[in-house]
């Protein structure tokens, strides 16, 4: 019974395809992020919701787009896929009651590889 | 400009004895540091965390120490163990941005018998 389900696990796919990476989780939380590990295993955020609502969008191409259909889903939508989005994508949640309840789950994270 | 460094990528440990991850910080905004635990094709799960109100907070075999002057936190594991193995990730967020957290890059541990 996963908590924060990503699919797909692995995505390979041509430069300039648009491909969606979808992200669920079952705890009820009102937060949700992704993540994204570059090569140097640098995790770093790309955008937060708060009850579908966007909080966070840090400086990312604007051919990503999150989309909330509800507060337990935040999918990510590349558009034009390029060499350089290669990495390993990670989502997340948390319950986000406060300063100190900044743990989150994450997902088991989504390989993309541009080719 | 990485706010959050975990100067070391590896380290190697006999089983049975301490491991020592450290993370340095930049942001003296910072309040709260938490430590992920990353096994191989798996998301990061929560370790533990330390709020700057506190210098110490133990878990178990876990302990976390948090010298706010150095702006370095470190993360002490005993006795290791071989299934503590793992990449381990510092992160820190700020209490007027709780949403966010910036990670380190990790450092990988190996525990051996």
């Amino acid at each position: 019974d996963t908590a924060v389900s990503q699919t797909p696990k692995y995505l390979v796919t041509q430069m300039g395809n648009d491909k969606s990476i979808k992200c669920e989780q079952n705890l009820g939380h009102d937060t949700m992020y992704w993540y994204k590990q570059d090569s140097k295993k640098f995790l770093k955020i790309m955008f937060s919701y708060n009850n579908k609502e966007l909080i966070i969008n840090e400086t990312v191409p604007n051919r990503f787009s999150p989309k909330s259909p509800d507060k337990a889903h935040l999918n990510l939508h590349i558009n034009s896929l390029e060499l350089g989005d290669s990495a390993v994508y990670f989502c997340a949640s948390s319950q986000d009651s406060g300063p100190w309840s900044t743990e989150a789950f994450f997902g088991q994270g989504t390989r993309l590889t541009v080719v | 400009d990485q706010q959050v460094k975990q100067n070391s990528p590896s380290l190697s440990v006999q089983e049975g004895r301490i491991s020592i991850l450290n993370c340095d910080y930049t942001n003296s905004m910072f309040d709260y540091f938490l430590w992920y635990k990353k096994y191989p094709a798996e998301g990061p799960t929560f370790l533990i965390s330390i709020s700057s109100i506190k210098d110490k907070n133990e878990d178990g075999r876990f302990t976390v120490f948090l010298n706010k002057s150095a702006k370095h936190l470190s993360l002490h594991i005993v006795p290791s163990q071989p299934g503590d193995s793992a990449v381990y990730f510092c992160a820190a967020s700020a209490s007027y941005n709780t949403d966010k957290l910036i990670f380190g890059t990790g450092t990988r541990l190996q525990v051996f018998p």
